[in-house]
């Protein structure tokens, strides 16, 4: 069983700021099964990031995903007032969905 | 546009069993495509429940499998999650999402909106 750890647990910043979140795997992965999803509270998780690095439709290239083997990436470019969520990556088997604990990007 | 929509009691009672449906519209499950049930503890992060696939293949979290079951009913256009024996630790938001491959890649691009079960008496 793959286990996905995120890293960190929160991050307090303003708006305007550049961040990085990082997201482990606990064994190699391929990258064409790693995704990243945001949280609102109350909302379901939404797709930004498939493949490790592909946009899904409608996200702002803001979003950038990178990484391959057992270390991944989401970087957020420029925060904007409607990017404090929680931010999940997954490792999608056909067998098993696993997700990291999530990163909570909070204003500062 | 797909579409997902959980339902299902807002209130379970300890040991009995949890059951929720899930309905798709704008697509046929019968078409392809792993359909899953995640859920998510209040204010904690999220966790697989089990995924089926429209032949009927399914796979369980190691942690709940001896409690689970998702089927399918293709006439519906649905697909079902049964819980049992439940306590206090399953109350949680419990999702519905479609996974699957595209151009090569893996991912849960469609979630329903989620409905929150609570276990008491």
């Amino acid at each position: 069983e793959i286990v996905l750890t995120q890293s960190p647990g929160t991050l307090s910043l303003s708006p305007g700021e550049r961040t990085t979140l990082s997201c482990r795997a606990s064994q190699s992965v391929s990258s064409s099964y790693l995704a990243w999803y945001q949280q609102k509270p109350g909302q379901a998780p939404r797709l930004l990031i498939y493949g490790a690095s592909s946009r899904a439709t409608g996200i702002p290239d803001r979003f950038s995903g990178s990484g391959s083997g057992t270390d991944f990436t989401l970087t957020i470019s420029r925060l904007e007032p409607e990017d404090f969520a929680v931010y999940y990556c997954q490792h999608y088997g056909n067998s098993f969905w696993t997700f990291g604990q999530g990163t909570k990007v909070e204003i500062k | 546009q797909v579409q997902l929509q959980e339902s299902g009691p807002g209130l379970v009672k300890p040991s009995e069993t949890l059951s929720l449906t899930c309905s798709v519209s704008g697509y046929s499950i019968n078409s392809g495509h792993y359909w899953g049930w995640i859920r998510q503890p209040p204010g904690k992060g999220l966790e697989w429940i089990g995924s089926i696939y429209h032949s009927g293949s399914y796979y369980y979290n190691p942690s709940l499998q001896s409690r689970v079951t998702i089927s399918v009913d293709m006439s519906k256009n649905q697909f079902s999650l049964k819980l049992s024996s439940v306590t206090a630790a399953d109350t949680a938001v419990y999702y519905c999402a479609r996974g699957g491959c595209s151009g090569g890649y893996c991912y849960s691009h469609y979630w329903g909106q989620g409905t929150l079960v609570t276990v008491s008496s």
